[in-house]
């Protein structure tokens, strides 16, 4: 089936740092690739739909200028966490569509911790 | 505004024991995801629903999708404490629009 893959899987950083989590689908083309967070216990939040070429969009209350979203290729995304503070500490995950069959089946990446002390 | 409800969100039983877990979502929809999830890791897709009396069963579990009640049943025989995990249900809206995600049944399952 198809992959989806993130890197780094995870990544400890200071405050005031910026962190960038890359997600590539590793088999197929992704116009559009969504990332979520998600704290312990909870479910997962979207963030925001990274769209290839075009201007990510935003869920109401996440901030653009923090989570800075760059859908260069029609295979990567690239999530880049300004000046993180400790706050920003979650579990970072990315999906894409693969269009190629009928169930246009949704695949997460593996996900990518982050704790900002 | 598609909503999409789990219950219950914690579910405690028996090896050996059967249970339902319960997905109601809100607006019409012919596609829906269960995923399960392991502490510290992403999700593991189990289901994809794609049509009305849809019914697919992996081992120990069984999910059916029921469209026009806008609900599906992820049903747990003889549990074992390997299906210990959080379940979650996703609805699909499709084209480029992202899943929306039930708020997950923490499973346990004791001796």
């Amino acid at each position: 089936g198809a992959v989806v893959s993130q890197h780094p899987s995870w990544v400890i950083c200071k405050s005031g740092t910026s962190v960038k989590i890359e997600c590539r689908s590793l088999d197929f083309q992704a116009t559009t690739m969504f990332w979520y967070r998600q704290f312990p216990k909870q479910s997962l939040m979207l963030m925001a739909t990274s769209n290839e070429g075009s201007k990510a969009t935003y869920e109401q209350g996440v901030e653009k200028d923090k989570f800075l979203i760059n859908h260069a290729s029609l295979t990567l995304s690239t999530l880049t966490v300004t000046s993180a503070h400790p706050e920003d500490s979650s579990f970072y995950i990315c999906s894409a569509r693969d269009k190629r069959t009928f169930q246009e089946t949704q695949y997460f990446g593996p996900g990518t911790r982050l704790l900002v002390l | 505004e598609l909503k999409v409800e789990q219950n219950p969100l914690f579910l405690s039983m028996q090896e050996g024991k059967n249970y339902t877990i319960y997905c109601n979502y809100s607006t019409t929809s012919d596609r829906l995801y269960w995923y399960r999830q392991d502490p510290g890791k992403s999700l593991e897709s189990l289901f994809v629903l794609l049509s009305n009396g849809a019914v697919k069963q992996e081992g120990r579990l069984m999910a059916s999708l029921d469209t026009k009640a806008r609900l599906s049943t992820l049903h747990i025989t003889a549990a074992v404490h390997d299906l210990s995990a959080t379940y979650f249900c996703a609805v699909d809206n499709g084209g480029n629009t992202p899943l929306v995600f039930g708020k997950g049944t923490r499973l346990s399952v004791i001796a």
